[in-house]
């Protein structure tokens, strides 16, 4: 299955500041898909980054606010902008395990180590 | 909507008892589900994958069956270790996306 090397692993930032997070695949993938996890929740899509085109955002959450570049196919990134403690969370990238069987409907899926983010 | 709930939400079990986690979702319509491990403030390690043509998967301790008319996962980990202790997310796939349970946190106490 496709490895993700996600950076930076874990910051403290100050309300007001962005942070921007890589996520590197090392084989080429179709779509990247990037996740928040809220302190004590579970995973909450927040977009589907495919490269060549605009990221498809989920309800709830707008470019302005978590802007993501996908400039080639295995990399993406995603920027929390203007943040406020509410921001605090893990932020996790994820693609597609097409290490199995052929059909898109089979494929599991394979995160990356996940960002911790604090805002002070 | 699809809606994935897990009971219970923590357990706490001696070392060398078996685990048993539960995971319901209420479409049936899925085409798979992924079992994950979550360490602290980490990322998500896949454990196991069931298609929604399967009943289960086994990998070493670890075994998940699939109740898909019926909305159901189990993972079952036999004789449980301190190295299991961890949070335990079922996630369904339909329709591309993947929707998540909140966890169960296992602490397995030496």
């Amino acid at each position: 299955s496709a490895v993700i090397s996600q950076k930076p692993s874990r910051d403290i930032c100050q309300r007001g500041t962005s942070l921007t997070i890589q996520c590197q695949v090392d084989s080429q993938v179709t779509m990247m898909f990037w996740y928040r996890q809220q302190p004590g929740q579970s995973l909450t899509l927040i977009a589907t980054a495919n490269q060549g085109s605009e990221a498809t955002y989920e309800s709830g959450f707008v470019i302005d606010k978590f802007p993501i570049s996908r400039p080639n196919l295995t990399f993406s990134t995603l920027t929390v902008s203007n943040m406020s403690p509410e921001d605090s969370s893990i932020y996790l990238c994820s693609v597609e395990d097409r290490s199995g069987q052929g059909s898109p409907h089979n494929y599991g899926y394979t995160f990356g180590s996940g960002t911790r983010l604090t805002v002070v | 909507k699809q809606e994935v709930t897990q009971i219970p939400a923590a357990l706490s079990v001696p070392e060398g008892e078996n685990l048993v986690l539960n995971c319901s979702f209420t479409d049936s319509a899925i085409y798979n589900l992924q079992w994950f491990r979550q360490d602290p403030g980490k990322g998500l390690t896949s454990l196991l994958l069931i298609q929604s043509s399967q009943r289960e998967q086994t990998s070493g301790r670890l075994n998940a069956s699939l109740d898909k008319s019926s909305g159901r996962s189990t993972l079952y980990i036999a004789a449980s270790q301190p190295g299991d202790s961890a949070t335990y997310l079922c996630a369904v796939l339909g329709d591309y996306k993947l929707s998540f349970g909140a966890g169960t946190t296992v602490t397995v106490r030496a």
